[in-house]
């Protein structure tokens, strides 16, 4: 079936520090493919999304690059916040109509 | 800008005990989603409905039971309760049931606590 692998957390990084979340998935169709992002006490919120081989998802300075060779879509930053400490889930969806499948989340911390 | 409402926050019950959760999509929004998430795990999906009826079904237990109703709040309906299912329970709801072209939006989701 369809699945979504992150690398496991929690990561720890300073403020400014470069950030890669690895996500990797395994699909039986094409598919979409997503980063969702929960702060604490809140739900789920898209941070980013790409459709297409070579797509490059982009939002708030996190950029995911859909690569179909490598079926990956990692998750980078060039400097982070405090700010975005949080839990980023990577995520697919088979041609648009089937719901989401998550990745298991990795819990990022930023300190100052 | 309104977004997904869950009801309760958070919930305690007992073994064998029945749980109603409540979700109210975005205004306009026709498809609602469930999803289950257990402690320290990805977020699984239940149920889902479009235009209020079934359009989705995943790994929801039989005990489970729900629907969507004519103003588009949906209700999951769980029976003989287990102690595995304590987990924080996310709703979700978007305008048509294409997941990449009209996004997802998640309410802050139901802690049930089952003892």
């Amino acid at each position: 079936g369809d699945s979504v692998t992150q690398m496991e957390g929690p990561v720890t990084l300073s403020e400014e520090a470069c950030l890669t979340i690895n996500c990797t998935y395994t699909a039986t169709g094409y598919p979409s493919l997503f980063w969702y992002v929960q702060y604490p006490g809140e739900g789920l919120q898209l941070l980013l999304k790409a459709t297409k081989a070579d797509d490059k998802g982009s939002n708030k300075g996190f950029e995911a690059t859909y690569r179909k060779e490598t079926t990956s879509f990692h998750l980078e930053k060039g400097s982070v916040q405090v700010s975005d400490s949080a839990v980023y889930f990577c995520a697919l969806t088979i041609s648009g109509n089937t719901p989401l499948v998550f990745g298991k989340g990795t819990r990022l911390s930023v300190i100052a | 800008a309104a977004g997904v409402i869950q009801s309760p926050r958070h919930l305690i019950k007992e073994k064998r005990e029945t749980a109603t959760l409540k979700c109210y999509p975005i205004p306009r929004h026709d498809t609602v989603y469930w999803y289950q998430q257990g402690p320290g795990q990805d977020p699984q999906f239940l149920i889902s409905f479009y235009e209020k009826m079934q359009s989705d079904k995943g790994s929801i237990p039989d005990r489970f039971s729900a629907q969507q109703f004519s103003d588009y709040h949906s209700e999951l309906n769980m029976s003989s309760l287990e102690l595995g299912d304590s987990a924080l329970y996310f709703c979700a709801s978007s305008l048509g049931r294409s997941s990449y072209n009209s996004p997802l939006h998640f309410g802050n989701g139901t802690r049930l606590t089952v003892t």
